[in-house]
């Protein structure tokens, strides 16, 4: 089916540990987004991607690296994964600047 | 850098009444502003937005936004709400013209009750 899919949807990890998150769209959409969402912060940018191979930081890159070898995935790491980092991810793809941005249902992550 | 403000973190309100969901932002350039809405262990999905134009923006199920620059609001409003309408609400600004990158308020959980 057409649409943005995130992988895991649930990952429990440790503290110092690399956490990969996988996001999947079938759009082509050149614009892809993670977010993070903390009670009483809503959402947060972590890295956004206008395209393949261009990747910029958000509000909150610090502890995350991305990638974006091919248009259709935006993988996020934790390279070391810290207890602040727990949270839910989301990811988002957009065809147009200041276009709609359609959601993944996001990945919970727990670090303990 | 734009900013986003949702003043009321949670909304209780009946089924069948009127409902204001507040939304300001600060931006002295032209902006974009959505609302997006987020039901339980989903993501976000565009409720309405306003890029030009009209001022008042209407979505497929009932709600409305009025952009006013001169008080920098994007207030949401419904007449009428029904219990699916329970949900969290999300205003984001983005700068006119300026790429994609949205700055989202801290949302505001409508809850509807019978």
């Amino acid at each position: 089916d057409a649409g943005i899919t995130q992988s895991p949807r649930y990952k429990i990890t440790e503290t110092g540990r690399q956490v990969t998150l996988m996001c999947h769209q079938t759009w082509s959409h050149s614009y892809m987004f993670w977010y993070r969402q903390d009670l009483g912060h809503g959402l947060r940018l972590i890295y956004y991607s206008a395209a393949a191979d261009i990747t910029d930081k958000g509000e909150v890159p610090d502890g995350y690296v991305v990638s974006r070898s091919k248009t259709e995935n935006f993988p996020l790491t934790l390279e070391s994964a810290t207890r602040s980092q727990t949270s839910v991810y989301f990811c988002a793809s957009s065809e147009v600047p200041a276009g709609e941005l359609f959601f993944g249902e996001g990945s919970r992550l727990t670090v303990l | 850098a734009q900013s986003v403000t949702q003043l009321d973190s949670q909304v209780p309100v009946f089924e069948e009444a009127p409902v204001e969901l507040r939304c300001n932002y600060s931006s002295s350039v032209s902006v974009y502003l959505f609302w997006y809405v987020q039901y339980p262990n989903q993501g976000l999905q565009l409720l309405l937005k306003y890029l030009s134009g009209s001022t008042l923006v209407e979505s497929i199920n009932g709600f409305e936004a009025e952009f006013n620059k001169s008080q920098t609001s994007f207030h949401l409003r419904k007449p009428s709400v029904h219990i699916s309408d329970t949900a969290e609400y999300f205003c984001a600004v983005s700068v006119g013209g300026g790429g994609n990158k949205l700055t989202f308020g801290t949302g505001t959980q409508l809850k509807v009750e019978l």
